[in-house]
């Protein structure tokens, strides 16, 4: 089956640092990658959609200049969370979609084990 | 155990019986659906998934029912075991919404021996 990957699992880092995470899709190509955050308790909240060698999308309220992606390939997207500050921890979790973006089919998109943030 | 309500967050079972867990979508366009588990610090993990011209679907031990004019999910388990405790979303995409998928609430599923 299609594996994800997020490296680091888990990161502590203090205040206004910039902390980068790597989403990898390791057996196939990821037209579109997503970031989601999740805090304690709460469902996935969709933060952007990342396509490979465009800008990516933003979902309203998430601030763009603060959560950087960069999806450089068609196996890995990066989110560089920067000037990070305590309201910021969180569970980072990206998924991958190997389809064109609007295509449909089953099983859409795999996720990532996600990335434990802590922002002291 | 007992499913109230359409947003349950918590459902207790015994092992052996069988879960009914709940979701009411929010987007009458939304045309297909998933339902995840998600155990404590993983990522989510797909279940089963049915399209809206669908009413049920089945898989192995578990069954998905669609209710699209009430805009109700739901994910029956089926002899729930030990390891099916975890918290199951539901989530929902539609065509034209470039495969992003919605998630709801969540519920969290414990099972009890």
């Amino acid at each position: 089956g299609a594996v994800v990957s997020q490296h680091p699992s888990r990161v502590i880092c203090k205040s206004g640092t910039s902390v980068k995470i790597e989403c990898r899709s390791l057996d196939f190509q990821a037209t579109t990658m997503f970031w989601y955050r999740q805090f304690p308790k709460q469902s996935l909240m969709l933060m952007a959609t990342s396509n490979e060698g465009s800008k990516a999308t933003y979902e309203q309220g998430v601030e763009k200049d603060k959560f950087l992606i960069n999806h450089a390939s068609l196996t890995l997207s990066t989110l560089t969370v920067t000037s990070a500050h305590p309201e910021d921890s969180s569970f980072y979790i990206c998924s991958a979609d190997s389809r064109a973006s609007g295509a449909r089919g089953t099983d859409t998109q795999y996720f990532g084990p996600g990335t434990r943030l802590t922002v002291l | 155990g007992e499913s109230v309500g359409l947003h349950l967050p918590t459902l207790s079972v015994q092992e052996g019986d069988n879960s009914i867990i709940n979701c009411a979508y929010s987007n009458s366009a939304s045309d297909y659906f998933i339902w995840y588990k998600q155990e404590s610090g993983k990522g989510p993990q797909f279940i089963i998934d049915i399209r809206s011209n669908m009413d049920k679907r089945q898989g192995q031990r578990v069954t998905v029912l669609l209710n699209k004019t009430v805009k109700h999910l739901s994910l029956q388990i089926a002899a729930t075991q030990p390891g099916d405790s975890a918290v199951y979303f539901c989530a929902e995409t539609f065509a034209g919404g470039y495969n992003k998928l919605i998630f709801g609430a969540g519920t969290r599923l414990a099972v009890h021996p």
